[in-house]
């Protein structure tokens, strides 16, 4: 569990302002993925990506921007945080696709006032 | 897509008691079933997982059972203690996706 980290754990930001939440895994999976938990919807995914420079929409991902120039990162920014935005963000990766399982970042807690 | 229901969205029991949180998915194509456990303020961590190729897996008090042929899936726990209480997520990926499609959660709470 330590191999994947986020930062910030705990960001407050206003309505309109640019704000990018950091993943960093030191497995080297190649696989990567971005989740939004709100209370009643479970995990809803974001983006994702299979390797570096290799993105894909998920679920829900208006709103947000993903880059991944290195296998170990994998950044989301919010281009204009809203108040619709604030929720419990977590990061996860696992080594391939099919049926191996994924391991969670820590979570980063954002508040858009 | 996959789409993969879960009940009971909560769930209360006693000390002692076993708890059962079940799902069903729609993609027959499914082959990979994990199931995620979050304690509050935590992450989300795998505490089991079952492959289509397996009717039942155990491991102490856990034990998830698959049934294809219904395509659904469940947990069982038995002998609950305070510390199981957390919400749980199931999953299920299809063989040819990276994606799993997860459980909107049950919220199990055991009362000592």
């Amino acid at each position: 569990d330590a191999g994947i980290t986020q930062s910030p754990r705990y960001k407050i930001t206003e309505t309109g302002r640019q704000v990018t939440l950091m993943c960093h895994q030191t497995w080297s999976h190649s696989y990567m993925f971005w989740y939004r938990q709100d209370l009643g919807h479970g995990l809803r995914l974001i983006y994702y990506s299979a390797a570096a420079d290799i993105t894909d929409k998920g679920e829900v991902p208006d709103g947000y921007v993903v880059s991944r120039s290195k296998t170990e990162n994998f950044p989301l920014t919010l281009e204009s945080a809203t108040r619709s935005q604030t929720s419990v963000y977590f990061c996860a990766s696992s080594v391939t696709g099919s049926t191996d399982t994924q391991y969670f970042g820590p979570g980063t807690r954002l508040t858009v006032l | 897509g996959e789409n993969v229901e879960q009940h009971p969205s909560t769930l209360s029991v006693q000390e002692g008691d076993s708890a059962v949180i079940k799902c069903t998915y729609s993609d027959s194509a499914s082959n990979y079933f994990p199931w995620y456990k979050q304690e509050l303020g935590k992450r989300p961590q795998l505490i089991i997982d079952i492959r289509s190729n397996v009717g039942e897996k155990k491991d102490q008090r856990i034990a998830v059972t698959l049934n294809k042929t219904a395509k659904h899936f469940s947990l069982h726990i038995t002998e609950t203690q305070p510390e199981d209480s957390a919400v749980y997520f199931c999953a299920a990926k299809e063989g040819g996706s990276y994606i799993p499609t997860f459980g909107r959660g049950t919220s199990l709470i055991v009362h000592p």
